[in-house]
């Protein structure tokens, strides 16, 4: 699986958007763009996943670059709540497991 | 059920005693999957089942673990001889067969501490 490059950690107020990007430059055709969160204590939580065009749903949406290198997922107005380690992935679809890196804390303030 | 089930939520357990962690996933998720999580790191796979066969044990850090999911379904995690560096989260996640779905739903986890 690619491996992917996020910042470490991101600021964010509150009603605001947040956007976290992720570098995956090494993405092959057949791996897809992976996105889960961690709020503290608790375990992972699917978001979004998506393999070349954008995508929506109730959560966020996922933007991903034409090349496919780069995506940004946006939570379109961030709540306190949505403080959490986020975590980007890419893997072949058919594949068994996922491979989680050291994501991004995401530091939503009043 | 509704969720991933695992149990208990805590254990504290004594350097050099076995252990076991229970996880039910949720009902008709053929794969079931096991990470651990050290304090402030991120997540370690472990093990993958599909059905009752575990094709993938490759993140299985020493023969002291193992692991093992009868009638599809519940899977136990045991760990023998427990060491302090065997502390962490270890959580549970189950999905349809692997390529399908929208990837993992994990459980709370069971929060282990050796001492």
């Amino acid at each position: 699986d690619a491996k992917t490059t996020q910042p470490t950690s991101m600021d964010c107020a509150e009603g605001r958007a947040a956007n976290l990007p992720c570098n995956h430059s090494t993405i092959s055709g057949n791996e897809y763009v992976y996105w889960y969160r961690q709020i503290h204590s608790q375990g992972p939580q699917y978001i979004i996943h998506g393999l070349k065009n954008n995508e929506t749903n109730e959560m966020a949406s996922l933007i991903i670059t034409e090349d496919r290198k780069s995506s940004t997922l946006i939570l379109p107005h961030a709540t306190l709540r949505d403080t959490a380690v986020y975590y980007c992935i890419v893997r072949r679809y058919n594949f068994n497991k996922f491979y989680f890196g050291s994501g991004t804390k995401l530091n939503v303030k009043p | 059920g509704a969720g991933v089930s695992q149990s208990p939520s805590n254990k504290v357990t004594e350097k050099g005693k076995d252990v076991e962690l229970r996880c039910d996933p949720i009902s008709g998720h053929t794969a079931l999957y096991w990470y651990r999580q050290s304090l402030g790191q991120g997540l370690e796979f472990l093990i993958y089942f599909q059905g009752n066969s575990a094709p993938d044990k490759s993140g299985l850090p020493s023969d002291r673990f193992s692991a093992e999911r009868t009638g599809g379904s519940v899977s136990t995690l045991t760990i023998q001889r427990t060491q302090q560096e065997d502390s962490a989260v270890y959580l549970c996640a189950s999905s349809l067969p692997s390529g399908q779905g929208n990837g993992y739903t994990f459980g709370s986890g069971t929060r282990l501490t050796v001492v």
